[in-house]
């Protein structure tokens, strides 16, 4: 069985600064890593994924994501944050060839300070 | 094209009732995976459907159950509700056999008073 940790439960940052949210799992077998954000009353959309490759991934907006094996470990970082960026961040895993279950961390919520 | 639809979006039920909740998955999209988020025990894997057959389920009791359709669309139902089942029920649909990217409904809002 897998499990995903979320060291920061609430992450407060000043606009424009950089922020860094950590993530950490545990599995017996390879996985996939997700970042999902989620804003007020909405599903979740997801960020970015690890699925192989280059072990530095980045989204559109700015985000980037580094799955580093041997910490186990997918922390997700952006230099510059901006008032949008307030929402709250969930990093999951899936375990490869064995469905579609995602495993969840508890979630951090990003408050993006003027 | 269109994204994961789930109806209701809000719903208010008593003790003791039933109710089943419905996710429409992306065109071709074979898979649906439900979830539940509540404050205290944050998102938990409910169950997977793939091509109509039950492929995962999570740790709920069996007052939990649900079902896919040959057109891929998904029901989740609750018996004998609980107050402790008001959460937020998430629908994901993803394409094929392995999880490479799930998407999300915006969800229903389930509260039991």
């Amino acid at each position: 069985a897998q499990s995903v940790t979320q060291l920061d439960s609430q992450v407060p940052v000043f606009e424009e600064a950089p922020v860094e949210l950590r993530c950490n799992y545990s599995s017996s077998v390879s996985v996939y890593l997700f970042w999902y954000v989620q804003y007020p009353n909405q599903g979740l959309q997801l960020l970015l994924k690890y699925l192989s490759g280059s072990t530095l991934v980045e989204s559109i907006n700015g985000f980037e994501a580094e799955f580093n094996k041997s910490q186990t470990s997918f922390h997700l970082r952006k230099p510059s944050v901006h008032i949008s960026d307030t929402a709250e961040y969930f990093c999951a895993v899936s375990e490869r060839a064995a469905g579609n279950k995602l495993t969840f961390g508890g979630g951090t919520r990003v408050l993006v300070k003027p | 094209k269109a994204g994961v639809t789930q109806t209701p979006r809000y719903l208010i039920k008593t003790r003791g009732q039933q109710v089943t909740l419905s996710c429409s998955p992306i065109s071709g999209h074979r898979s649906v995976s439900w979830y539940q988020q509540t404050p205290g025990q944050g998102l938990q894997f409910l169950f997977e459907y793939f091509s109509e057959t039950q492929r995962n389920k999570g740790n709920f009791p069996g007052r939990f159950s649900g079902r896919q359709f040959s057109n891929s669309r998904s029901e989740m139902n609750v018996s004998t509700l609980e107050l402790g089942d008001s959460a937020l029920y998430l629908c994901a649909s993803v394409s094929g056999v392995e999880n490479t990217e799930a998407f999300f409904g915006q969800g229903t809002r389930l509260t039991v008073v």
